[in-house]
């Protein structure tokens, strides 16, 4: 099984451009998430999806919005991309949306934003 | 709002040595799950070990265990007999069992663990 997958690895943009970081999971999981992680700092939670066709903000979800597209994709899209918007972004899922359900990490993805 | 804290970025131990990380957290709730987990090179988050507050009794996964002072609001984690793949960010994090509040994990800012061969 693949798990969590990301795409792309790595990203450079412009300020104000905008791109959809992309995310699917193999393991049927109910819940999914995004994460952001920056220099010196735990990850922090951008948005979740509790389950398809639901989604929520996290802790810092300003600046992006999130799709759930179906059970298996989550993605998150940077409207008008910012500097401060440089970070490793985390995609993550779990069997249900409680603290009991382990969640699994993607790789991350690397986006520069000069 | 819940925080975690880790006082210690870096820390280093001779391989097949044993060391200990330093966690704590601050809540005004009483029923939780703390976390450790490991960040290699690789990037990818991996979880190591889990403890729910209402459980008295410490848990072990291997050579991981972990030493909750519920009082003191403390969460170590201890590797022993270190390997060089245990190099890696270690991250503490807590997480809620309430409802509505229960998706978020509250993450440390890490400890980067180096093992020395």
């Amino acid at each position: 099984n693949a798990g969590v997958t990301q795409t792309p690895k790595f990203q450079v943009l412009k300020t104000g451009q905008s791109m959809t970081l992309q995310c699917a999971q193999d393991m049927n999981h109910n819940s999914m998430y995004w994460y952001r992680q920056d220099p010196g700092m735990g990850l922090r939670l951008i948005y979740y999806s509790a389950s398809e066709g639901t989604t929520d903000k996290g802790e810092v979800p300003n600046g992006y919005n999130v799709s759930r597209l179906n059970k298996r994709e989550f993605s998150l899209r940077l409207e008008s991309a910012a500097p401060s918007q440089t970070s490793v972004y985390f995609c993550a899922s779990s069997e249900g949306p409680g603290p009991s359900y382990e969640q699994y990490f993607g790789p991350g993805t690397r986006l520069t934003v000069t | 709002a819940q925080t975690v804290t880790q006082s210690q970025p870096e820390m280093s131990v001779q391989e097949a040595e044993t060391v200990t990380l330093s966690c704590t957290y601050d809540t005004s709730e009483s029923d939780y799950y703390l976390f450790w987990y490991k960040q290699p090179p690789s990037r990818q988050m991996i979880l190591v070990i889990r403890q729910e507050a209402y459980k008295q009794q410490n848990a072990t996964e291997n050579r991981f265990s972990v030493n909750f002072q519920k009082a003191a609001k403390s969460f170590s984690l201890k590797i022993s007999d270190s390997q060089l793949g245990d190099a890696a960010m270690y991250f503490c994090a807590y997480r809620s069992r309430l409802s509505g509040s229960a998706r978020q994990l509250t993450f440390g800012s890490g400890t980067q663990l180096t093992v020395l061969p």
